[in-house]
């Protein structure tokens, strides 16, 4: 069975400073990984995922996350964090064959401050 | 597109009673799965529906049932609601292809449940 630890339940940032979001994973298989942002009052969005290849991905709103095989993390970084990043973010994994479900973290929230 | 649409968005409900959440997935979309949100265990599994059969199923009780429809459109319910169902029960579609499942689910914006 797979596992996500997210180890920290809350990072304040001011704006315009860099973030990092931490993701450790555990799976005796390979899998899939995916970071998910919730705003509030709405549900997840995908953020970015790791499939296979490059294992540094990004999205299209400036965050990035880098597989690290032997490390079992992908952790979300963003280089300038802005207001309207304020939201809690989701890390989550699945075995990469067959048809099983996402298993989250407990999520992160971030708060930017201004 | 519409996205995944889920009714009604906030119920209140007492201990004993039961209760049933409706999802509407993205046309075209045959699978559809469940998760159960809240503020101690996060985001836990509750079951997956593809073609109107339950493919994969979390650890929650029997209380706790679903069932998918032809137009691929999912009901949850809950029987005999306790405190701690108290949640936001989000549901997710996602695309298949050939019966397998793609790398990513589309999520709705939740059911929230209070039970009193």
């Amino acid at each position: 069975a797979q596992s996500v630890t997210q180890l920290d339940s809350q990072v304040p940032v001011f704006e315009e400073a860099p973030v990092e979001l931490r993701c450790n994973y555990s799976s005796s298989v390979s899998v899939y990984l995916f970071w998910y942002v919730q705003y509030p009052n709405q549900g997840l969005q995908l953020l970015l995922k790791y499939l296979s290849g490059s294992t540094l991905v990004e999205s299209i709103n400036g965050f990035e996350a880098e597989f690290n095989k032997s490390q079992t993390s992908f952790h979300l970084r963003k280089p300038s964090v802005h207001i309207s990043d304020t939201a809690e973010y989701f890390c989550a994994v699945t075995r990469n064959s067959g048809n099983t479900p996402l298993v989250f973290g407990k999520g992160t929230r971030l708060s930017v401050i201004a | 597109k519409a996205g995944v649409t889920q009714t009604p968005r906030y119920l209140i409900k007492t201990r004993g009673q039961q209760v049933t959440l409706s999802c509407s997935p993205i046309s075209g979309h045959r699978s559809v799965s469940w998760y159960q949100q809240t503020p101690g265990q996060g985001l836990q599994f509750l079951f997956e529906y593809f073609s109107e059969t339950q493919r994969n199923k979390g650890n929650f009780p029997g209380r706790f049932s679903g069932r998918q429809f032809s137009n691929s459109r999912s009901e949850m319910n809950v029987s005999t609601l306790e405190l701690g169902d108290s949640a936001l029960y989000l549901c997710a579609s996602s695309v298949t292809r050939g019966g397998a499942l793609s790398t990513e689910q589309f999520f709705g914006p939740g059911t929230r449940l209070t039970v009193l």
